[in-house]
């Protein structure tokens, strides 16, 4: 069964740090790599995105970073603020879909003032 | 806009009770999705619809059926609810795009089935 795999479970960071996750995942037909933000009580939210024509995607504070030949993505966030805890999650196209995510299991980040 | 909007926000069952979730969009989206969403499995689909009178099972169907009579509501329905599916379910709506485009959620039920 397709797997998206997401590290770490859980982060915590120092106020201004880098909180970094990694995701892997499986053949998939088309290349459309989301990350979506999760504050508690709340749906997931698309936070970024990348189409990997690039290899990086950048908005503000937050970077995508994808390495196609090891078929891993990773999330970046620069000058981690408080306001960032949250808990991320990772997708990837399911096989041949192209309506179809298959996501990680998430990441808890807590930003330490 | 609303956005998506789902009913209720809370309920508790017995084991064997049957009940159903409503998910509303007002986006004009063809694609809907009902996920699960349990601590350290991530969200996992349960059943979608590509369109109006249509719907597909995800990963984990058992237990549940969907119907999507109108383009934007998808309910989602539990005959003899189980302990197991206590959970968190989370409705999204995604716009029918050639390549997969970015799915909007819900801001989700709690279920609690005692």
């Amino acid at each position: 069964q397709q797997q998206v795999k997401q590290s770490p479970q859980s982060l915590i960071v120092q106020k201004g740090g880098i909180s970094i996750i990694n995701c892997a995942y499986e053949n998939t037909a088309f290349d459309y790599f989301p990350w979506y933000q999760q504050f508690p009580g709340k749906g997931p939210a698309l936070l970024i995105a990348i189409r990997p024509d690039v290899s990086e995607k950048k908005e503000g504070r937050f970077t995508i970073s994808f390495n196609k030949s090891a078929k891993q993505f990773s999330l970046h966030i620069m000058d981690s603020q408080p306001g960032d805890s949250a808990t991320y999650f990772c997708a990837a196209p399911r096989g041949d879909s192209n309506y179809q995510l298959i996501w990680g299991a998430g990441t808890k980040l807590i930003i330490k003032p | 806009n609303a956005g998506v909007t789902q009913t209720p926000k809370f309920r508790v069952l017995k084991t064997g009770q049957s009940m159903t979730l409503l998910c509303a969009q007002d986006m004009n989206h063809e694609y809907m999705y009902w996920y699960r969403q349990d601590p350290g499995m991530g969200l996992r689909l349960i059943h979608y619809s590509v369109g109006e009178g249509t719907t597909a099972k995800g990963e984990v169907p058992d237990g549940y059926n969907v119907s999507r009579l109108k383009k934007q509501n998808f309910l989602l329905g539990l005959e003899s609810a189980a302990p197991s599916q206590t959970s968190v379910y989370f409705c999204a709506s995604c716009p029918q795009r050639p390549v997969i485009d970015e799915q909007f959620f819900g801001p989700g039920t709690r279920l609690t089935v005692l």
